[in-house]
């Protein structure tokens, strides 16, 4: 089964600015415009921050924006802030079932 | 308040049967695709099957597929998964979700429950 490629980690110092790629293939992030981002905490379920590439769900804070450019699709944290530390996981519709439906995460240190 | 709170995770022998229930309150269940996401200790997360509004369309991950069985039932506003034939790979967190939409094709979760601890081990 083919994945979404994440970055293992990222980091970054508060108020600095990061961005999460997500690579995946034309049957995926580069032939549609639904991909989405979850945050994750430890012990916690995660969720939603960014749905069809671009759209914050009401209450996630808008230093989260997605876009999109060829197969790869990110996210970027703008002010980054103690509580961003997390993991993130990208998803996306895929034409497939053989194909994840998750990447492999990105966990975001904040330094 | 809209919620979701998942049951029935144990300790399970390899090859036994256990069935998951998700409880939904708050919002509109039969409008909107649901789905079940695991997450293996210290690992990622892994989507295993997802159930359109209607139960008109019902997808699972390979690794599951001819083992678990997705099922609602809009009038107890809940979501269940069967799963038989378990095998230690399946030990997880099990979540429950919501998506935005009534088909799941695109995978938009924005609701969670908090999940069940599924232990597969003899």
């Amino acid at each position: 089964q083919s994945a979404l490629t994440q970055p293992a980690s990222v980091s970054g110092s508060p108020g600095q600015s990061i961005t999460i790629s997500c690579t995946g293939t034309s049957s995926d992030v580069g032939g549609y415009n639904f991909v989405s981002w979850y945050q994750q905490h430890p012990g916690k379920a995660p969720q939603l921050m960014i749905y069809d590439v671009r759209y914050r769900p009401a209450g996630v804070s808008n230093r989260f924006s997605g876009s999109k450019s060829g197969n790869t699709a990110s996210l970027t944290i703008s002010g980054l802030q103690a509580e961003d530390e997390a993991d993130y996981y990208c998803s996306s519709y895929r034409s497939s079932s053989t194909l994840k439906v998750f990447g492999g995460g990105t966990k975001l240190t904040v330094l | 308040e809209v919620q979701l709170v998942e049951s029935g995770g144990g300790l399970v022998q390899p090859g036994r049967s256990l069935r998951l229930s998700c409880a939904a309150s708050g919002f509109t269940f039969h409008d909107y695709a649901m789905h079940w996401v695991r997450q293996a200790p210290g690992k990622g997360l892994e989507w295993v099957s997802g159930i359109s509004w209607d139960s008109g369309t019902i997808d699972y991950a390979d690794s599951v597929k001819g083992r678990f069985t997705i099922s609602r039932d809009s009038a107890k506003n809940s979501l269940y998964l069967q799963m038989n034939s378990l095998r230690p790979e399946d030990t997880a967190l099990y979540f429950c979700a919501k998506d935005i939409r009534s088909s799941f094709y695109y995978y938009v979760m924005d609701v969670w429950g908090q999940g069940t601890t599924v232990t597969v081990s003899s």
